[in-house]
């Protein structure tokens, strides 16, 4: 299906485990960007992309790493989860810099226990 | 860097118009966009400006002063479903970040 599609949809893990959240758009849009939303806090970025190998930090980026090998795919990694990563996790895509509109994946809702 | 603040919360009357603000500061500007989001749901997009002035699109409006880091969006003819949080988002002009405001959560009475 057409769209941007985030995997899983909920995730329950350990604390000290690696995750990885996944991110799949299928227009072929340049940049893409990785969200946590915690309640107070709003949508905090964490990492984005402006294409394929080019990634960097946003506003909350320490405990994550990111890749971008394809440019349909946006996989965000916690090496080591701990409790506070506990949140909602959106990602989005744009097609270019000057796009009128970000597109939303439906979140995955992590718990880290 | 950038800063977005809106008011944390809002009350409304159910058909009645309501003003949105949003404040920003930003080093380099490149749009200004507006999101609504239902509890639990993705946001979905609402708005977008990048020059001055209004932009309407049925009951939503959105406004834009650059020279003044000011943005609003108005809802008319208030709707229950209207009932949701507002995220005022500015994507700046370098690497292509954007970032979001906190959010403004608006309730709609009847």
């Amino acid at each position: 299906d057409a769209g941007i599609t985030q995997s899983p949809r909920y995730k329950i893990t350990e604390t000290g485990r690696q995750v990885t959240l996944m991110c799949h758009q299928t227009w072929s849009h340049s940049y893409m960007f990785w969200y946590r939303q915690d309640l107070g806090h709003g949508l905090r970025l964490i990492y984005y992309s402006a294409a394929a190998d080019i990634t960097d930090k946003g506003e909350v980026p320490d405990g994550y790493v990111v890749s971008r090998s394809k440019t349909e795919n946006f996989p965000l990694t916690l090496e080591s989860a701990t409790r506070s990563q506990t949140s909602v996790y959106f990602c989005a895509s744009s097609e270019h810099l000057g796009s009128t509109e970000a597109f939303f994946g439906q979140g995955t809702r992590l718990t880290v226990v | 860097g950038q800063n977005i603040d809106q008011p944390t919360e809002m009350t409304a009357t159910e058909g009645a118009i309501v003003q949105i603000n949003c404040t920003y500061q930003t080093s380099g500007f490149n749009g200004l966009f507006w999101y609504q989001q239902h509890a639990g749901e993705a946001p979905t997009f609402l708005s977008y400006n990048v020059l001055d002035g209004l932009e309407e699109k049925g009951r939503f409006s959105s406004f834009l002063s650059r020279s003044k880091g000011y943005s609003y969006l108005l809802l008319k003819e208030l709707q229950m479903k209207d009932s949701a949080s507002y995220l005022c988002a500015v994507r700046d002009n370098q690497g292509g970040k954007l970032i979001f405001g906190q959010g403004t959560e608006l309730s709609v009475k009847p």
